[in-house]
């Protein structure tokens, strides 16, 4: 058990929906990550909280969004799922002062939109 | 932008030793990770390098050179269950934030 807990493990859905993707980072943890992982491709870079406020953005669609809240866990939303959203979605935390410490991933979300 | 590169794939013999490659292309560098992830599960840490040079762990040894964005991992006595991919991941500090950017992993195949 990294720390990091990530819920549902497993989703099914049909194209069009919306889904809320869930993470709750390691205890002490001030910033959240959210990762993509196609089929055959590498860990594509979503979006950063850090306590609670947005801090980098990567390659996030407009149809998805995301929020951290005070509790520190944070929350993805895809909306208007597209077939080509199918992939495993993976949530990782850090300390405040990231560096030598990288991060800690949680176990992931496998979306599969039909 | 950045740009990070390795092998797909990589084939070994158990209880050999294998380099796995990564070169990159960064600003804002603060340091190279690297990761290992099995089919499926999510990626665990293996080592971090941020001065030049040769870091050892037990089996696994990664080496970092800042001048020639290049790094490469290690991975001695090879055991099957070291089947995974790894990933070379750049960290970059800006803003006062951390972000990790990863390659697209290099598979390795372990056969007896």
């Amino acid at each position: 058990d990294s720390g990091v807990t990530q819920t549902p493990k497993h989703l099914i859905t049909a194209t069009g929906q919306r889904v809320t993707l869930r993470c709750s980072p390691r205890s002490g943890d001030l910033s959240v990550y959210w990762y993509q992982q196609s089929l055959d491709q590498g860990l594509q870079f979503l979006i950063q909280y850090y306590n609670g406020e947005e801090r980098a953005k990567g390659n996030i669609l407009e149809r998805f969004s995301a929020q951290q809240f005070p509790d520190l866990h944070s929350e993805l939303n895809l909306s208007s799922l597209e077939l080509g959203d199918s992939a495993l979605y993976f949530c990782a935390s850090s300390a405040a002062t990231g560096g030598h410490y990288g991060y800690t991933f949680g176990s992931g979300t496998r979306l599969t939109v039909v | 932008g950045q740009n990070i590169d390795q092998p797909t794939e990589m084939t070994a013999t158990e209880g050999a030793i294998v380099q796995i490659n990564c070169t990159y292309q960064t600003s804002g560098f603060n340091g190279l990770f690297w990761y290992q992830q099995h089919a499926g599960e999510a990626p665990t840490f293996l080592s971090y390098n941020v001065l030049d040079g040769l870091e050892e762990k037990g089996r696994f040894s990664s080496f970092l050179s800042r001048s020639k964005g290049y790094s490469y991992l290690l991975l001695k006595e090879l055991q099957m269950k070291d089947s995974a991919s790894y990933l070379c991941a750049v960290s970059n500090s800006g803003a006062g934030s951390y972000q990790l950017t990863f390659g697209k992993g290099t598979k390795l195949s372990v056969i007896p």
